[in-house]
């Protein structure tokens, strides 16, 4: 067990619809980083937070958004779903926004569109 | 552009050792991690590079050449429960984002 949370862990929806995410860190860690794992991509980096700022943005879709709180949880947004928005979402969190900081991985919320 | 190339599968004997190979080329780079994951599960850290040489750590070594863009994990006295997916990703030093292969898929047969 890593310490991160996510819930939903499985999610079904429509195309067309919107749904919300959400990651609780590890205690003490104000870094919170989304990543999208689908069979043919692998693991992409999509958006990151330290401390409730925007820190980095990968390949984020513009349906996509995301946040952190000042309780340091963070919600993914996805919009206007397409059935290629399939895939496991991963949280994941480290102590600092640093790049040596081993990051931790949450269980993931597996979506699938139909 | 990033680009990380790892072999997409390997099988290996129970109690061999296998060496995953991975070759990156990124804009810029800080470090390089191995990650294991298993089906449906959540990637769990093995190890960090950023020096290069290498780094041992029980059944699993890590080794780096920066000069090379070049990084191997070894995995030692292999059990059936090593079969899992091996991914290789590098840091760079806009933010912490890590830069991930597409994952080397090892089998462990008895």
């Amino acid at each position: 067990d890593s310490g991160v949370t996510q819930t939903p862990k499985h999610l079904i929806t429509a195309t067309g619809q919107r749904v919300t995410l959400r990651c609780s860190p590890r205690s003490g860690d104000l870094s919170v980083y989304w990543y999208q794992q689908s069979l043919d991509q692998g693991l992409q980096f999509l958006i990151q937070y330290y401390n409730g700022e925007e820190r980095a943005k990968g390949n984020i879709l513009e349906r996509f958004s995301a946040q952190q709180f000042p309780d340091l949880h963070s919600e993914l947004n996805l919009s206007s779903l397409e059935l290629g928005d399939s895939a496991l979402y991963f949280c994941a969190s480290s102590p600092s926004p640093g790049t040596s900081d081993e990051q931790y991985f949450g269980p993931g919320t597996r979506l699938t569109v139909t | 552009g990033q680009n990380i190339d790892q072999p997409t599968e390997m099988t290996a004997t129970e109690g061999a050792i296998v060496q995953i190979n991975c070759t990156y080329q990124t804009s810029g780079f800080n470090g390089l991690f191995w990650y294991q994951q298993h089906a449906g599960e959540a990637p769990t850290f093995l190890s960090y590079n950023v020096l290069d040489g290498l780094e041992e750590k029980g059944r699993f070594s890590s080794f780096l050449s920066r000069s090379k863009g070049y990084s191997y994990l070894l995995l030692k006295e292999l059990q059936m429960k090593d079969s899992a997916s091996y991914l290789c990703a590098v840091t760079i030093p806009q933010g912490g984002k890590l830069i991930f292969g597409q994952g080397t898929e090892l089998s462990v047969k008895p």
